[in-house]
């Protein structure tokens, strides 16, 4: 089954600097790749996605991009603020691989004021 | 919509004793699925439904039961609770299979002792 690997564990940023949250996967089949934060004592919530066919995708200061062939993806948060601090979860999934969504184990981040 | 709801919202049991964790939805989505959130271990997907009626095993099924009788429906059931099922549970449902938004529902933090 896929198996998916998240770096780092805890990261502790400047208020206004960047965030960079990597993971890498193992099945090559795997084409939906979705990020989800979760703010302490919530449910996760998705924040942004990006599918197999495009390399990467923004939305405002977050940004996601995917290299299939090194199999692995990576979230960009720009311009951190105190209310970007959560769990951070990648996730993918393969369609045929019974439809499994597998996460993986979470980065802390921590945006200092 | 109320979206995604889970009953109860904390519970503690005695090892050995049998619960059912209940999980609704009202978006009319045909995935369901249960996951446990541990600390440092993201979110591993228990069981999961793509539809009324088909059910399927997850990453950590041992223990746990579903049935998908109605479209709006996914009780999770613990037929003899032990130590190493105290964990948050989430409940999760999507529009189609897993490669959708997983909207989750609030959670239930279960106690084992």
């Amino acid at each position: 089954g896929e198996n998916v690997e998240q770096h780092p564990s805890t990261l502790s940023v400047q208020e206004g600097d960047s965030a960079v949250i990597k993971c890498t996967y193992s099945d090559s089949a795997s084409n939906y790749f979705p990020w989800y934060k979760q703010e302490l004592g919530k449910r996760p919530q998705l924040i942004i996605d990006i599918r197999s066919n495009v390399g990467e995708k923004k939305d405002q200061r977050i940004a996601v991009t995917l290299n299939k062939t090194a199999k692995h993806f990576s979230l960009h948060i720009t311009e951190t603020q105190p209310e970007d601090s959560a769990v951070y979860f990648c996730a993918a999934f393969d369609n045929n691989a019974g439809n499994m969504l597998t996460f993986g184990g979470g980065t802390r981040l921590m945006v200092k004021p | 919509n109320a979206g995604v709801t889970q009953t109860p919202k904390f519970q503690v049991l005695k090892t050995g004793q049998s619960m059912t964790l209940q999980c609704a939805q009202d978006m009319n989505h045909e995935y369901m699925s249960w996951y446990r959130q541990d600390p440092g271990m993201g979110l591993r997907l228990i069981h999961y439904s793509v539809g009324a009626g088909i059910t399927d095993q997850g990453e950590v099924p041992n223990g746990y039961n579903v049935s998908r009788s109605t479209t709006e429906d996914f009780p999770l059931r613990l037929l003899s609770a032990a130590p190493s099922q105290t964990s948050v549970y989430f409940c999760a449902s999507s529009v189609g299979q897993g490669f959708d938004e997983q909207y989750f529902g609030p959670g239930t933090r279960l106690t084992v002792t």
